[in-house]
């Protein structure tokens, strides 16, 4: 089973500022990797997959980079909405697909 | 508008079967070149899959669950369905249903389900 390790558990960021998330793999899951947003009492949404193709109608300051072990989902100017949980995900090895443990992005 | 809807019981007893059916709107489960699955969420924790069918019936299940695992699909009712037998306090979780695969682009609001006698 691969395992996905986030980091970090929480980021406290300003609105308008960047954050940056970190995902890895503990083994090359090339570019099979997503991430969601999940906001409180929520089901998680898609936002990228394919390691850095947004999903539809994902906003653009919303972006995915990496490929192997190592992730990055980049939001380039926070918004109210965009404090949530976020997971990543990979899909390079279905049995099991496996789920980051989550980082929290929260106000500062 | 696609939209998926979690039913089933919110409660379970300790070693019964936990059973819950996803209802599709919007798309013809059969006449769509899409996966259909269930992933589920324990209170306050991550995200864990349990697996996805296809409307032909091939079904992808979380080797961690494989044993106690069915999930099944009826076209005429476009829903498809899951069964977890043998069930204890660490199954309570939100399960949601979703489609897809490999990625999961349509979710169901989910279903709190909780063990316990």
């Amino acid at each position: 089973e691969i395992v996905m390790t986030q980091s970090p558990d929480t980021l406290s960021v300003s609105p308008g500022e960047r954050a940056t998330l970190s995902c890895r793999a503990s083994q090359s899951v090339t570019s099979n990797l997503a991430w969601y947003q999940q906001r409180p009492g929520q089901a998680p949404r898609l936002l990228i997959y394919g390691a850095s193709t947004r999903a539809t109608g994902i906003p653009a300051r919303f972006s995915g980079s990496g490929s192997g072990t190592e992730f990055t989902l980049t939001i380039s100017s926070l918004q109210s909405e965009d404090f949530a949980v976020y997971y990543c995900q990979q899909y390079n090895d279905w049995l099991p697909i496996t789920f980051g443990q989550g980082t929290r992005l929260e106000i500062k | 508008q696609l939209q998926l809807q979690e039913s089933g019981p919110g409660l379970v007893k300790p070693s019964e079967t936990l059973s819950l059916t996803c209802t599709v709107s919007g798309v013809s489960i059969s006449s769509s070149n899409y996966y259909w699955g269930w992933i589920r969420q324990p209170p306050g924790k991550g995200l864990e899959w349990i697996g996805s069918i296809y409307y032909s019936g091939t079904t992808y299940y979380n080797p961690s669950l494989k044993s106690r695992l069915t999930i099944s699909v009826d076209t005429s009712k476009n829903q498809f369905s899951l069964k977890l037998s043998s069930v204890t306090a660490a199954d309570t979780a939100v399960y949601y249903c979703a489609r897809g695969l490999e990625v999961y682009d349509y979710w169901g609001q989910g279903t709190l389900v909780t063990v316990s006698s």
